[in-house]
């Protein structure tokens, strides 16, 4: 049982670049969640899904894509890369109303 | 707007101190509060789960309390210790979704 898995845990991207963040989880859980951490300012909400196939806009949506392709695995993408972007990502994910599990994050730098 | 405050930002306490951590939230209309641990560079390790009609929740040395009509939790550590020493994250859900206090770091000096 691993939890909640990210790939990669470290990226470097030149501005306009594009990746795309996976996260796994394997507690059968149907919320799933992204969220960035920037020093000073806790975590924000980027997008959640709810449930598979069901995704929606948290408090920092802009210049992000989700997918949720199936009830493991909610991928996050950055289509073109900018220098506001450089955060450390954290996924998670929740069954009900217990409480979220995280991942161990990815840090992003953007150049 | 639905904002999470922690007092104080930071706080740095002797071996064996019990101590209080203090998170504040603007909308009282909560589902549940979750305090969490983060170690530096790591991600985040849940500690303590209060729903909504509950009023406290105990795990070995850490006891977290919830006044929803003030608008407070704290987390308070007993005898504390220097593995205790972190950043402590307070997070309050609405609907499905966590808001996330700034946290409070806490060094325990031996």
């Amino acid at each position: 049982n691993a939890g909640v898995t990210q790939t990669p845990k470290f990226q470097v991207l030149k501005t306009g670049q594009s990746m795309t963040l996976q996260c796994a989880q394997d507690m059968n859980h149907n919320s799933m969640y992204w969220y960035r951490q920037d020093p000073g300012m806790g975590l924000r909400l980027i997008y959640y899904s709810a449930s598979e196939g069901t995704t929606d806009k948290g408090e920092v949506p802009n210049g992000y894509n989700v997918s949720r392709l199936n009830k493991r695995e909610f991928s996050l993408r950055l289509e073109s890369a900018a220098p506001s972007q450089t955060s450390v990502y954290f996924c998670a994910s929740k069954a009900g109303v217990h409480e979220q599990y995280f991942g161990p994050g990815t840090r992003l730098t953007v150049t | 707007k639905q904002e999470v405050t922690q007092i104080p930002a930071a706080l740095s306490v002797p071996e064996g101190e019990n101590l209080v951590l203090n998170c504040s939230f603007t909308d009282s209309a909560i589902y549940n509060l979750q305090w969490f641990r983060q170690d530096p560079g790591k991600g985040l390790t849940s500690l303590l789960l209060i729903q909504s009609s509950q009023r406290e929740q105990t795990s070995g040395r850490l006891n977290a309390s919830l006044d929803k009509s003030s608008g407070r939790s704290t987390l308070y550590i007993a005898a504390s210790q220097p593995g205790d020493s972190a950043t402590y994250l307070c997070a309050v859900e609405y609907g499905n979704k966590l808001v996330f206090g700034a946290g409070t770091i806490l060094r325990v000096k031996s």
